[in-house]
């Protein structure tokens, strides 16, 4: 079954300090996958996303992603925090079907919370 | 600003009660999706339409129904409103792909906040 999993409810961070919020996958074929963030009662915004190529990824806001085939990981990651990138993070991977429809499947997220 | 609108932003619903809640798109997009998101569940897929014409289920269906107007709207309605619908409502679009434009993500609307009692 095709799923993502995304292993802590909450990441605690001082600022300053480098991040990580982990994801897994579980999809067949070459996957396409995506880190949005949501801010409070506010919709999606897309951070990055990893289609093909080079496995370091580099997206908004400083946020970076290292997609692993391997360990079927793709973890977001972000050298320095910031208080305002306190939210919560969605991993997500795009499952194709025939014609090339598709639909976004999602892990459960993580609240990332950054300290002063 | 191209983008996903989603009317209205909140609404209470007494058990029973019936409600449309409605998703429009500017950016030409062939695919449109409803999602709902609830604590610790991340965002499920209710409904999907690749394209005009076209609608299907997604994981949690049951107690929905939706109507793709045109390319343009997507809405979703809850006949027979549940305590257990109540959660915060997302559509979104996309293209089919391979897309030659864009992020190859969704655009997400800001949601519907929808609490039933």
């Amino acid at each position: 079954a095709q799923s993502v999993a995304q292993p802590e409810d909450q990441v605690n961070v001082a600022e300053g300090n480098p991040l990580t919020v982990k994801c897994t996958y579980s999809v067949s074929g070459n996957p396409y996958l995506f880190w949005y963030v949501q801010y409070p009662n506010r919709g999606l915004q897309f951070l990055l996303k990893y289609i093909t190529g080079d496995n370091l990824v580099k997206g908004s806001y400083g946020f970076e992603a290292e997609f692993n085939k391997s360990q079927t990981s793709f973890h977001l990651k972000k050298p320095s925090a910031l208080v305002s990138d306190s939210a919560l993070y969605f991993c997500a991977v795009r499952v194709l079907f025939s014609g090339g429809y598709n639909k976004l499947i999602f892990g459960a997220g993580t609240r990332l919370a950054v300290h002063p | 600003n191209a983008g996903v609108t989603q009317t209205p932003k909140f609404q209470v619903l007494k058990t029973g009660q019936s409600m449309t809640l409605q998703c429009a798109q500017d950016m030409n997009h062939n695919s449109m999706y409803w999602y709902r998101q609830d604590p610790g569940m991340g965002l499920r897929l209710i409904y999907y339409s690749a394209s005009e014409g076209t609608t299907d289920k997604g994981e949690v269906p049951n107690g929905y129904n939706v109507s793709r107007l045109n390319k343009r709207e997507f809405s979703l309605r809850l006949e027979s409103a549940a305590p257990s619908q109540t959660s915060v409502y997302f559509c979104a679009s996309s293209e089919v792909l391979p897309q030659t434009t864009g992020n190859y993500g969704y655009t997400f609307g800001s949601g519907t906040r929808l609490t039933v009692v």
